[in-house]
């Protein structure tokens, strides 16, 4: 197994462009959710989702939308990017909502000038 | 809303000695799972040990354990023999059981001294 697959690895970005940050994972997870990471704040929810079709809104979804098509992909997408969403973003999976360990994707470092 | 705070940025400890990270969360719930995560410099999310607060038994993983203090929601990370690959970033995460949403503290930066 591959586990949790994150592309690209490093993005820079014009304000304004838009892009979609790719996560894969070949466990058959129910649960996905996209984190970022900023200094000195830790990880913080962007969005998640408990299964294909079914998506939500996590604590700093503002700037991002997600869709959930097949259980395998979790794509996140920046519509227009902004320079305060330069950050560290991690995707993460488990079994399910009910399952106590997730696992990490080796994070996107995202740059925006 | 649940906070975890993690009051320590910085930590250091002597190669073989032993260490203690702090921990601290707030929530009105009962049942739920408290984690650490390491973060060496590539990035990855590594978790350490897991703590379901329904068990009264600390959590131990080799050098690795826990101090679980319900009563006093806190929950502290002792590194026993602490080696050269333990320096990393450590993070304390919360979630409610049947919620996957795992709130973090910021994070406390471990050096270790050869």
């Amino acid at each position: 197994n591959a586990g949790v697959t994150q592309t690209p690895k490093f993005q820079v970005l014009k304000t304004g462009q838009s892009m979609t940050l790719q996560c894969a994972q070949d466990m058959n997870h129910e649960y996905m959710s996209w984190y970022r990471q900023d200094p000195g704040m830790g990880l913080r929810l962007i969005h998640y989702s408990v299964g294909a079709g079914i998506t939500d809104q996590g604590e700093v979804p503002n700037g991002y939308n997600v869709s959930r098509s097949t259980t395998e992909d979790f794509p996140l997408r920046l519509l227009s990017a902004a320079p305060s969403q330069t950050s560290v973003y991690f995707c993460a999976s488990s079994y399910n909502e009910y399952s106590y360990e997730q696992y990490f994707g080796p994070g996107t470092r995202l740059t925006v000038t | 809303a649940q906070t975890v705070t993690q009051s320590q940025p910085e930590m250091s400890v002597q190669e073989a000695e032993t260490v203690t990270l702090s921990c601290t969360y707030d929530t009105s719930e009962s049942d739920y799972y408290l984690f650490w995560y390491k973060q060496p410099p590539s990035r990855q999310m590594i978790l350490v040990i897991r703590q379901e607060a329904y068990k009264q038994q600390n959590a131990t993983e080799n050098r690795f354990s826990v101090n679980f203090q319900k009563a006093a929601k806190s929950f502290s990370l002792k590194i026993s023999d602490s080696q050269l690959g333990d320096a990393a970033m450590y993070f304390c995460a919360y979630t409610n059981f049947g919620n996957e949403k795992l709130t973090f503290g910021t994070g406390t930066r471990l050096t270790i001294i050869p």
